[in-house]
């Protein structure tokens, strides 16, 4: 599984509310991802990390921040949760420039009211 | 995303036949192709790769294909059993030349298999 852990596994908050789940890893891996997994839409890309305090954003960033102080979490926050951002959102490392191959942590399941 | 294209998007197969999944991309200058499994309420876990200087992977009952001309990659999976049954993904570089390893996944593909 590569060390990931995600916190929370399941939330469930209202429209309007802040929301941080949290990506931690323990094998120093430099590069994290954030997806959003929609029916029918597969897996998006919402922000990466390619070191401390180094992100950018992905294809579907609106509404959500980011934040990397350490090498082991990568924090994704929801500044004031919307209904179209329920869904389950999954962290995925990459373990340097010359291993392509991503793996993902179990998963949030968030649902915004 | 956008640069990858699945297809098809549900499969029903019995079980001991063969399932085939299709993807095309855009990028000509893409090399690494992974195929993903998740099986309901897990993680999404890689099944197979492959990169584009070979044409075939096989890994027992799993094989994917690459078409570079064509642009299109394919996973295999023969002798399919109840347990295959999950959504597989397809995925290929966002980035060109670049070392942020990206990817674009394809809207990903239900296969049942009905014993």
């Amino acid at each position: 599984d590569a060390g990931i852990t995600q916190s929370p596994r399941h939330k469930v908050t209202e429209t309007g509310t802040p929301v941080t789940l949290r990506c931690h890893q323990t094998e120093n891996h430099r590069y994290m991802y954030w997806y959003r997994q929609d029916p029918g839409h597969g897996l998006r890309l919402i922000h990466y990390s390619y070191g401390v305090k180094d992100t950018d954003k992905g294809e579907v960033s609106d509404g959500y921040s980011v934040s990397r102080s350490k090498t082991e979490d990568f924090l994704l926050t929801l500044e004031s949760a919307t209904s179209s951002q329920t869904s389950v959102y999954f962290c995925a490392i990459r373990s340097g420039t010359t291993e392509e191959t991503q793996y993902f942590g179990p998963g949030t399941r968030l649902l915004v009211l | 995303g956008e640069n990858v294209e699945q297809h098809p998007s549900t499969l029903s197969v019995q079980e001991g036949d063969s399932a085939v999944i299709k993807c095309t991309y855009s990028d000509s200058a893409s090399n690494y192709f992974p195929w993903y499994k998740q099986e309901l309420g897990k993680r999404p876990q890689l099944i197979i790769d492959i990169r584009s200087n070979v044409g075939e992977k096989k890994d027992q009952r799993i094989a994917v294909t690459l078409n570079k001309t064509a642009k299109h990659f394919s996973l295999h999976i023969t002798e399919t059993q109840p347990e295959d049954s999950a959504v597989y993904f397809c995925a290929s570089p966002a980035d060109r030349g670049s070392t942020l390893g990206r990817l674009y996944f394809g809207r990903g593909t239900q296969l049942t298999v009905w014993p």
